[in-house]
């Protein structure tokens, strides 16, 4: 079966400190990957999608970018963290008609 | 731009009623409509996905319906619990991106 696992849950960084948040799918190939942002109190936003390795498309700008090293890997990371890059950070990968899968997700709190 | 919207935004019921949630989407060209509960401070748990051909789907005390045509889909649970505590997402499905509605905070009163 198809698991996907996101790491870390929570993390409290100051600002202008960087980041790096992984995301690894098993059971299965060539997903297509996801990361989602959840501010307080609004929708989910898609901040990038990858359809194969090394390829990333960025849906708003913003202060962080997104690589696929491996097909079943997806890190987001960002040099200089802001205040308003808080939030409910998401990962999900999607293959085909079948819907999506969410991993549990991180919180991050720039202090 | 796809926009979703549910409604209610906010609903309390007591134990063992029957509810519907509701949600409606402005492009009628998706792919898939998919149902998630998220749980405070946790990921999404998907519910129920209904692909563009279906015109809906059953799991358990759950049935969610999908009317392209109007863009409507209709979550419907039978019997409510406490555990059914929650919030309620309606996610689209436009290639490449799911738009998500800002989900309906479901309240079951034991």
């Amino acid at each position: 079966s198809q698991t996907i696992h996101q790491w870390p849950a929570t993390l409290v960084q100051p600002v202008g400190s960087p980041l790096s948040l992984e995301c690894t799918v098993e059971g299965t190939s060539n997903p297509n990957l996801y990361w989602y942002r959840q501010a307080a109190g609004r929708g989910l936003q898609l901040l990038f999608y990858s359809v194969g390795i090394g390829q990333i498309s960025s849906e708003v700008p913003q202060n962080l970018s997104a690589s696929r090293p491996q097909d079943r890997q997806f890190i987001l990371s960002s040099k200089k963290l802001l205040l308003s890059d808080s939030g409910f950070y998401l990962c999900a990968w999607s293959l085909g008609s079948y819907g999506y899968t969410f991993g549990s997700g991180t919180r991050l709190t720039v202090v | 731009k796809q926009e979703v919207t549910q409604i209610p935004a906010a609903l309390s019921v007591p134990e063992g009623e029957n509810l519907v949630l509701n949600c409606s989407f402005t492009d009628s060209a998706i792919y898939n409509l998919q149902w998630f509960r998220q749980d405070p401070g946790k990921g999404l748990t998907s519910l129920l996905l209904i692909q563009s051909s279906q015109r809906e789907q059953t799991s358990g005390r759950l049935n969610a319906s999908l009317d392209k045509s109007s863009g409507r889909s209709t979550l419907y649970i039978a019997a409510s619990q406490p555990g059914d505590s929650a919030t309620y997402l309606c996610a689209v499905d436009g290639a490449n991106n799911l738009f998500f509605g800002t989900g309906t905070r479901l309240t079951v009163i034991p």
